[in-house]
């Protein structure tokens, strides 16, 4: 699976949009951007994935560069309870059978009030 | 929403000994994972788990671990004799199919 690169940390205020960057420049043309977080220590959470599309559900929106290199995930309007975490994992569509998803250190994600 | 429910959500065990951590994954899901994370270190894979047999393993899961399917809900991971190194944070995952991963709240295991 190709190789991520996160910022360590960020802040944002809450209220505001958190904006946090992945750079994948070695994904291959199969792979798929996936993002989770994990609050505290509770199990990580799914947020969104996409292939090469910008992508956008109720939790959050993926934005991947034309090239495919990095991408960006949007929180449009941070909460205190989106202080957690974020793993971006780059990883094929693999069968079910195989989701041996690769989590990095991620980026520890602080909403201030 | 349907979620994985684990237990113990902690244990506290002595070296040598063994443990089992058990899983409801969600209902209608197929295929079953165990992922550990090390205090303050990555969510590592540990197994996958289909058909009442395993898909994948890492190189962490050696002969000390096993995983099974008793019954039509649970989902287990056995570790046969402990050691200090086992403890962490054990995750339980399930998945009906291409799709995302559902995680439980996790299984802190510390050995003494």
């Amino acid at each position: 699976d190709a190789k991520t690169t996160q910022p360590p940390s960020m802040d944002c205020a809450e209220g505001r949009a958190a904006n946090l960057p992945c750079n994948h420049s070695t994904i291959s043309g199969n792979e798929y951007v996936y993002w989770y977080r994990q609050i505290h220590s509770q199990g990580p959470q799914y947020i969104i994935h996409g292939l090469k599309n910008n992508e956008t559900n109720e939790m959050a929106s993926l934005i991947i560069t034309e090239d495919r290199k990095s991408s960006t995930l949007i929180l449009p309007h941070a909460t205190l309870r989106d202080t957690a975490v974020y793993y971006c994992i780059v990883s094929p569509r693999r069968g079910a059978g195989s989701y041996q998803l690769t989590f990095g250190k991620g980026t520890k994600l602080s909403v201030i009030p | 929403e349907p979620e994985v429910t684990q237990t113990p959500s902690h244990q506290v065990t002595q070296m040598g000994q063994e443990v089992i951590l058990r899983c409801v994954p969600i209902s209608n899901h197929l295929y079953f994972y165990w992922y550990r994370q090390i205090l303050g270190q990555k969510v590592e894979f540990l197994v996958s788990f289909y058909n009442n047999e395993i898909s994948e393993k890492s190189e962490i899961f050696d002969d000390q671990f096993s995983v099974e399917r008793p019954d039509g809900s649970n989902f287990t991971l056995k570790i046969r004799s402990t050691k200090l190194e086992d403890s962490a944070m054990y995750f339980c995952a399930s998945i009906s199919g291409p799709g995302e991963l559902f995680f439980g709240e996790g299984s802190r295991l510390t050995v003494l």
